[in-house]
């Protein structure tokens, strides 16, 4: 059973410090999404990334979050210096854009990672 | 302006009948794709159901059926024999392309309430 997997599944840390949060996509998947979900704004896309490479990340904070994808198993989003606004669940969500038929690929989510910032 | 809009906060359905979620949406964009997801207390987001825009036939998936109609830029969830188990936050969303795994934007949810 493919799962996205994401570590940790809860963090509460201080002001100031420095969150790294891991995704691990559905093996295959060539495309990683991030995503953040909170009351006030709802479900929010930060960053995506396709073969690796990063196709947008405009919906990110640039002055304090950062996006990569060191490997094609491995995606991360880090935060630093993380501020009490960030908190919210992170959703990392991968798909593939290799199917014949590929208007009927979808994206599968992680179980996130809830991020209290103190 | 919203690209995707679920009017329905909540809902309240009794268990075993049916129930319909609103989505409308809003795209110049002739292809694009529909889904559904829903998201249960325990915060994981679950793929329900897919509808493309130049799908004939409505989308179903088991009790899930989508009732997509285009003229009216709408794409209602329906949920048939409704369960406890179904009591969730049901999301709305919109890819702009057909072509592979692009961005989605979602609605702001619809939270359903199933009672015995």
């Amino acid at each position: 059973d493919a799962r996205v997997t994401q570590t940790p599944r809860h963090k509460v840390t201080e002001m100031g410090q420095e969150v790294t949060m891991r995704c691990q996509p559905i093996l295959g998947h060539n495309t990683v999404f991030w995503y953040r979900q909170t009351m006030m704004q709802g479900l929010e896309l930060l960053a995506y990334f396709r073969n690796r490479a990063p196709l947008d990340d405009s919906g990110m904070p640039k002055d304090r979050f950062s996006a990569e994808m060191p490997d094609a198993t491995l995606a991360t989003l880090k935060i630093q210096p993380s501020e009490p606004r960030d908190s919210a669940v992170y959703f990392c969500a991968s798909g593939s854009n290799m199917k014949a038929s590929a208007g009927t690929d979808t994206q599968y989510f992680g179980p996130g990672t809830r991020l209290t910032v103190l | 302006a919203q690209k995707i809009t679920q009017t329905q906060p909540g809902m309240f359905v009794q268990e075993k009948e049916a129930v319909t979620l609103d989505c409308t949406y809003d795209t110049s964009d002739p292809s694009y794709g529909l889904f559904w997801y829903k998201q249960p207390s325990s915060g994981e987001m679950i793929f329900l159901i897919y509808q493309g825009s130049y799908d004939q036939q409505n989308a179903t998936e088991g009790r899930y059926s989508l009732n997509f109609q285009k003229a009216r830029k709408s794409a209602n969830l329906v949920i048939s024999a409704s369960q406890l188990g179904d009591s969730a936050m049901y999301f709305c969303a919109m890819r702009e392309g057909l072509v592979g795994t692009d961005k989605l934007i979602f609605g702001t949810g619809t939270r359903l309430q199933v009672f015995p």
